[in-house]
């Protein structure tokens, strides 16, 4: 129940396309839902995060859409750029430090 | 700047041998987190700390030892019992413990085992 589910596990996205990354979880409990961007060799860093009393949010090219029934949510990168190839994770949290990570999606966009 | 650093980017480490892996942090964060990174995996935690010298088992603690003496420095030693140490490790920290307190990771570590 403490698993974050993520797909694909790969993706490969033209340059200008949308590319989309899938979660589903199963504890009711997650209240916070972030997703991270890691460059290789780096850190992850937070890109966006949601909480499930919104269904969209919208920060430049990137929107989290966020279906409490369904216990799904997703990463949509609009109109994809070559700087954007890197792994995307995300993440839930249920009001404490500890997040559970899925288990990533690298993303390459092709020039 | 503000930051997390770790040191070394690389390490390397015979069979038997325990290494310690350095987290610092300028940020004034009260908690640090050390997390560990397998290919195709997610990260998971193996120790975190809410406050100097109080420390947390997280969900892969076997083999790992640390330490919290000052709140900018969460050092991870990675002792001779951990039976697969090869991977990429994360130092993290944040403001507080609470979900929205925003974990912040430093570049990394790479131990290889050999």
């Amino acid at each position: 129940q403490q698993q974050v589910k993520q797909s694909p596990q790969s993706l490969i996205v033209q340059k200008g396309g949308i590319s989309i990354i899938n979660c589903a979880y199963e504890n009711t409990a997650f209240d916070y839902f972030p997703w991270y961007q890691q460059f290789p060799g780096k850190g992850p860093a937070l890109l966006i995060a949601i909480r499930p009393d919104v269904s969209e949010k919208k920060e430049g090219r990137f929107t989290i859409s966020f279906n409490k029934s369904a216990k799904q949510f997703s990463l949509h990168i609009m109109d994809s750029q070559p700087g954007d190839s890197a792994t995307y994770f995300c993440a839930a949290s249920s009001g404490t430090y500890k997040y559970i990570f899925g288990t990533g999606t690298r993303l390459k966009v092709l020039a | 700047d503000g930051g997390i650093t770790q040191s070394p980017k690389y390490l390397f480490r015979k069979e038997g041998q325990n290494v310690t892996l350095s987290c610092e942090q300028n940020l004034n964060h009260d908690a640090m987190y050390w997390y560990r990174q397998d290919p195709g995996q997610g990260l998971r935690l193996i120790y975190y700390s809410q406050i100097v010298n109080d420390f947390q088992k997280g969900d892969i603690a076997e083999g790992y030892s640390v330490s919290r003496e000052k709140k900018e420095s969460f050092p991870l030693t990675v002792t001779s019992a951990q039976k697969n140490p090869t991977a990429f490790y994360l130092c993290a920290s944040s403001v507080g413990s609470t979900t929205l307190a925003e974990q912040f990771f430093g570049p990394g570590t790479r131990l290889t085992v050999l």
